[in-house]
């Protein structure tokens, strides 16, 4: 089944304890997103890669980082995790080919950081 | 900079036909995307519109006018399953940068 898997669903943090969200898709695509979504602000970038090597900054970069070693996986890291990054991500994925089938979205992770 | 517009909320009958609107300002403009998203559930593609007038899938179309930048989403023969939110994104650049609205909740009632 083509999927975006992320992992984990659920995490509960400290402030300041680093941690790595995984990303990883099936559908040989080229390019692959990360978002964050909090209450009346709809769902923002916060980086993206539009092949191996090759990543930029979204909308809200600051306090991430990624790394796109391999075309399947994408991880998001937070080095320093604060308050204000409690939110919930979701990593997506298309294929520059096929537009017309939208972007995949991943379950979605749901971090809180107290 | 980007700006995507709709409603916040809409409220609608079961069986009945809905209009949800959205306007943005992007440059670089590429194309125009409308997800559906139940709470705490990730976005599901609905459309991808890239040339002005309307496509029809099933029970949705959506429309798109480039010049006026606007667009509609329209759901016809409401059921309660389509209570959800609806996300309008315009995608530009040669990135292919996605530029989300806030979403509509759009509720049906019985």
């Amino acid at each position: 089944e083509a999927q975006v898997t992320q992992n984990p669903r659920y995490l509960i943090t400290v402030t300041g304890k680093k941690l790595t969200v995984t990303c990883s898709q099936n559908m040989n695509h080229e390019y692959m997103s990360w978002y964050r979504q909090d209450p009346g602000l709809g769902l923002r970038q916060i980086y993206y890669s539009m092949n191996v090597e090759v990543t930029d900054k979204g909308d809200v970069p600051e306090g991430y980082k990624v790394s796109r070693k391999e075309k399947r996986n994408f991880p998001l890291i937070l080095e320093s995790p604060s308050p204000n990054q409690t939110s919930l991500y979701f990593c997506a994925s298309s294929s520059p080919r096929g537009p017309y089938y939208g972007y995949t979205f991943g379950s979605g992770t749901r971090l809180t950081v107290v | 900079g980007q700006n995507i517009d709709q409603p916040t909320e809409m409220t609608a009958t079961e069986g009945a036909i809905v209009q949800i609107n959205c306007t943005y300002q992007t440059s670089g403009f590429n194309g125009l995307f409308w997800y559906q998203q139940h709470a705490g559930e990730a976005p599901t593609f609905l459309s991808y519109n890239v040339l002005d007038g309307l496509e029809e899938k099933g029970r949705f179309s959506s429309f798109l006018s480039r010049s006026k930048g606007y667009s509609y989403l329209l759901l016809k023969e409401l059921q309660m399953k389509d209570s959800a939110s609806y996300l309008c994104a315009a995608e530009s650049g040669s990135a292919r940068q996605l530029t989300f609205g806030s979403g509509t909740q759009l509720t049906v009632l019985p």
